[in-house]
């Protein structure tokens, strides 16, 4: 299987700040990694996928990069509905695995 | 708009068998996309069960698929999963979702549906 590594897993920042996560992959696996945002109580929300293509509907402060083995979500402005576990997912082969998730919590 | 729903038992006793539905609207389930299943325990991190097109085509996670049937039902738009000889391990919340297959993304999700498993 492929493990999916994220850094760090939890964070503090305040409103407005710049934050990334980090999302390692043990083997490459192009650009097959979707990123998710998961509020307390709720589903996963998409927020990213191949990468770096932006889900309809979700905010242009959010952004992904990275081929191969090392990804990044970049939050440009940290707002307070941003306040959520993020979860990284690769696509590349069975079976799809998921990042242990990173929690984002308010300074 | 499309949204899943899921429905089954909230609690199962341990050696039986799972079953879960999700009703689709908005969309015709024989109509494209894949369509799957992914759990999470409670407090931990997402576990990807099984991804299928109607036409039959299935994507397995090993480590479950000997315990798991997955069936179609497009004249109800829904589609079911059952897991047998569930542990305690099997507790967890069970979402059923829609899934683009071009980049494998997971683009819509039900709310989820708590699953206990104890005697």
């Amino acid at each position: 299987d492929i493990q999916m590594t994220q850094s760090p897993s939890s964070l503090s920042a305040s409103v407005g700040d710049r934050v990334s996560i980090t999302c390692r992959a043990s083997q490459s696996i192009s650009k097959y990694l979707n990123w998710y945002q998961q509020r307390p109580g709720k589903a996963p929300k998409l927020l990213i996928y191949a990468a770096s293509s932006l889900e309809s509907g979700v905010p242009s402060r959010f952004s992904g990069s990275g081929s191969g083995t090392d990804f990044t979500l970049t939050i440009s402005s940290l707002q307070p509905e941003d306040f959520a576990t993020y979860y990284c997912q690769q696509s590349y082969g069975t079976p799809w695995t998921f990042g242990q998730g990173t929690k984002v919590e308010i300074k | 708009q499309v949204q899943l729903q899921e429905s089954g038992p909230g609690l199962v006793k341990p050696s039986e068998t799972l079953s879960l539905t999700c009703t689709v609207s908005g969309y015709s389930i024989s109509s494209g996309y894949y369509w799957g299943w992914i759990r999470q325990p409670p407090g931990q991190g997402l576990e990807w069960i099984e991804t299928f097109h109607h036409s039959g085509t299935t994507y397995h996670n090993p480590s479950l698929r000997s315990r798991v049937t997955t069936s179609v039902d497009t004249s109800k738009n829904q589609f079911s999963l059952k897991l047998s000889s569930v542990t305690a391990a099997d507790t967890a919340i069970y979402y059923c979702a829609r899934v683009v297959f071009t980049s494998k993304q997971i683009d819509y999700w039900g709310q989820g549906t708590l699953v206990t498993v104890s005697s």
